[in-house]
């Protein structure tokens, strides 16, 4: 069974840097996964980031950026805001119309 | 405005069944595959299901923790997909967000969930 790694938590300043990343339990996340990249915030739908590895979507600002670093897929958010403490989703598409979600990301920004 | 719309949660016992319904608006339902995804109480999204458009043959995948029970189907003269459950369990106890893959175009691949309804709680407890 296929499963979709990511950080169970991570915290930031406002204004740092921060990489989210999004692996594989077994072998590499590539392009080839399409790997996607969403916004869970209570009470709201939820928000499209990023798809295709890297290409955001419409209306989301350019300190979200998307990228493969080493055998993962990663989230990078520049310049922290407090209201980008919400939980982040990462999904690889595996194929013959099948998807798979990672655990989570709860990012504090504090 | 584009918008997708969940409705038909709600309490259930365990063993019974529940159809959810998304109502698309907004854009060209036909032209889109459609997916269902839920969230459990205190738990991460689960990918449920995904549901072709006519173009590509309106089948059907779903994940393995709903196979045999679920059923995604699709309605396009009303816009409306349909997640029939049957053979509920508590574990299937959820938000339920349906959500509209990216569509494919001219040398443009796209598998990704474009757009997402605020999704509709099912409670499934005796």
């Amino acid at each position: 069974q296929t499963v979709v790694t990511q950080e169970p938590s991570f915290s930031v300043s406002p204004g740092g840097t921060v990489t989210l990343t999004c692996g594989l339990s077994s072998g590499s996340v590539s392009t080839s996964y399409y790997p996607s990249w969403y916004q869970l915030t209570p009470g709201q739908a939820p928000r499209t980031l990023i798809y295709s590895t890297n290409t955001r979507s419409s209306g989301v600002p350019d300190r979200f950026s998307g990228s493969i670093l080493g055998n993962k897929a990663a989230l990078t958010i520049t310049g922290a805001q407090a209201d980008d403490e919400s939980d982040y989703y990462c999904v690889l598409y595996m194929g013959s119309g099948i998807w798979v979600f990672g655990g989570g990301t709860k990012l504090t920004v504090l | 405005e584009v918008q997708v719309v969940e409705s038909g949660g709600g309490l259930v016992q365990p063993g019974r069944s529940l159809r959810l319904s998304c109502t698309a608006s907004g854009f060209t339902f036909g032209d889109y595959g459609m997916s269902w995804v839920r969230q459990a109480p205190g738990k991460g999204l689960e990918w449920v299901g995904f549901i072709r458009s006519k173009a590509y043959g309106g089948t059907t995948e779903y994940a393995a923790s709903v196979k045999g029970r679920f059923t995604i189907s699709r309605d396009d003269s009303k816009s409306i997909a349909y997640l029939q459950m049957n053979s509920l369990k508590i574990e299937d106890t959820a938000v339920y967000y349906c959500t509209r893959k990216g569509r494919d175009g001219y040398n443009l691949v796209l598998r990704h969930f474009d757009l997402w309804g605020r999704g509709t709680l099912v409670t499934v407890s005796s």
